[in-house]
């Protein structure tokens, strides 16, 4: 079965301190991972996807297999990253995709 | 395209009425998605459609809820004889899936309480 889990429910982090968005999966073939951003009174938005190997607002993320993990991280937090973020999943099916799964999300407070 | 349109945006309605939500996607995307979310909870798949065809119904999509999307293009939600655990944050998302998936693009949500 597909699973998405983010172990912290709220993080706080100092303006300019490093910021780590833990996510893990399971997922028994080869998913694509996502993350994505919900600010405050706004809708939910795509930031970055694994297949682009982008980043996005500063954020970064790397899929490791071996840990079935996809964590976000930012280098320096800025204000306003403050933001609740989603890992999500979407594996294969035959030749096409199948359905986003969303993880519980994660709030993150940066502090001034 | 002013992206992933949902109406209406809040609807308050008392338990045992029907209600019904709309969903008009981006005019190119060929897939058109519902999801609920409750309070500190990540969005909750109900169900997805390929052009007009309903892929996939979630378990959580009793049979008071039924979705149509007749012509490919926008989409209704119907809830039947609502309950108070029907309240949530009903979200609409549309994406482009072919070679590679792209991302959801999301509405604004309709939100539902029902007293």
């Amino acid at each position: 079965a597909q699973r998405v889990t983010q172990p912290e429910k709220l993080l706080s982090v100092f303006k300019g301190a490093p910021v780590e968005l833990k996510c893990n999966y399971s997922y028994s073939g080869s998913p694509e991972l996502f993350w994505y951003v919900q600010y405050s009174r706004q809708r939910l938005q795509l930031l970055l996807r694994h297949i682009s190997r982008e980043s996005i607002k500063g954020f970064t993320a790397d899929l490791n297999k071996g840990e079935t993990s996809f964590h976000l991280k930012k280098p320096f937090a800025q204000e306003e990253d403050s933001a609740m973020y989603y890992c999500a999943l979407s594996g294969r099916w035959k030749t096409s995709y199948d359905k986003v799964i969303f993880g519980p999300g994660t709030s993150l407070s940066v502090i001034p | 395209d002013t992206g992933v349109s949902q109406n209406p945006r809040h609807k308050i309605t008392k338990r045992g009425q029907n209600v019904t939500f709309r969903c008009d996607p981006i005019s190119e995307h060929n897939r058109l998605y519902w999801y609920r979310q409750t309070l500190g909870q990540g969005p909750e798949f109900l169900t997805y459609f390929q052009n007009e065809a309903q892929l996939e119904k979630s378990r959580l999509l009793s049979d008071r809820f039924s979705a149509e999307r007749p012509k490919g293009s926008f989409s209704t939600l119907e809830i039947q004889r609502t309950e108070q655990g029907d309240s949530a944050m009903y979200l609409c998302a549309s994406s482009l899936v072919g070679e590679q998936v792209y991302g959801y693009t999301f509405g604004s949500g309709t939100r539902l309480t029902v007293v």
